[in-house]
């Protein structure tokens, strides 16, 4: 079956503009996640989704940055105001959303964001 | 301190080398340790995982996990150049949803 797509694949934009960076996760994954990799770092956790809901919104790292989900399925991760240091890869993941097993964890190819 | 830490190499080594890859962590509540693959502009694919201590082989990859010095590593034997992407440790809690990401080793296998 398809796994984890992100779009758009690469986004420039200039600086104080607004992204949209969508993620379509596998069908039938309850449970996603939206990560930050600048480059040659590792991943920085932003946001995790369970179902619609958002019970860890821990690390989105200022009011510019929100996310949402519709359906169980789809979601956006907007910023807005963009800045310079926002310049970095959006990789989303999704997993069954089991607890207490290692849950795995797919991965898209990521938005690679560049703000100029 | 840093919930897990992770030398970013690079790491450098010939075709056939054994590649030790580690992790060390702070948080004795990690009960699952995973390594993931990221190829160049892909996004990670789990590679392994284990449940608390102990090792786990699959076929040229060894997972070792020792809780009470708070290590985890994973060893490639015969390296291949195709092996040549950067290595992230992940841990998670029992029952917990979130996952804690190394930040990566990149490693080379020169052929």
């Amino acid at each position: 079956g398809a796994g984890v797509s992100q779009s758009p694949s690469n986004k420039v934009t200039e600086k104080g503009k607004d992204v949209e960076l969508r993620c379509d996760p596998i069908s039938g994954h309850t449970a996603l996640y939206w990560y930050r990799q600048r480059l040659g770092q590792g991943l920085e956790f932003l946001i995790y989704f369970q179902g619609n809901s958002a019970p860890d919104k821990s690390g989105l790292p200022s009011d510019r940055f929100s996310a949402e989900r519709t359906g169980e399925s789809v979601s956006t991760l907007t910023i807005q105001r963009t800045q310079q240091e926002d310049s970095a890869v959006y990789l989303c993941a999704s997993s069954g959303g089991l607890a207490g097993s290692t849950d795995t964890q797919y991965f898209g190819p990521g938005t690679r964001l560049t703000v100029l | 301190q840093k919930e897990v830490e992770q030398d970013p190499g690079p790491l450098s080594v010939p075709e056939g080398a054994i590649v030790s890859l580690n992790c060390t962590y702070s948080n004795s509540a990690f009960q699952y340790f995973m390594w993931y693959r990221q190829y160049s502009r892909k996004g990670p694919e789990l590679l392994m995982y284990t449940y608390s201590s102990g090792n786990k082989e699959d076929g040229r990859f060894t997972a070792q996990v020792d809780k009470s010095s708070k290590y985890i590593s994973l060893f490639i034997r015969d390296s291949q150049p195709s092996d040549s992407a950067t290595y992230l440790c992940a841990l998670k809690n029992t029952g917990g949803f979130k996952t804690i990401f190394g930040a990566g080793t990149r490693l080379f296998v020169k052929a």
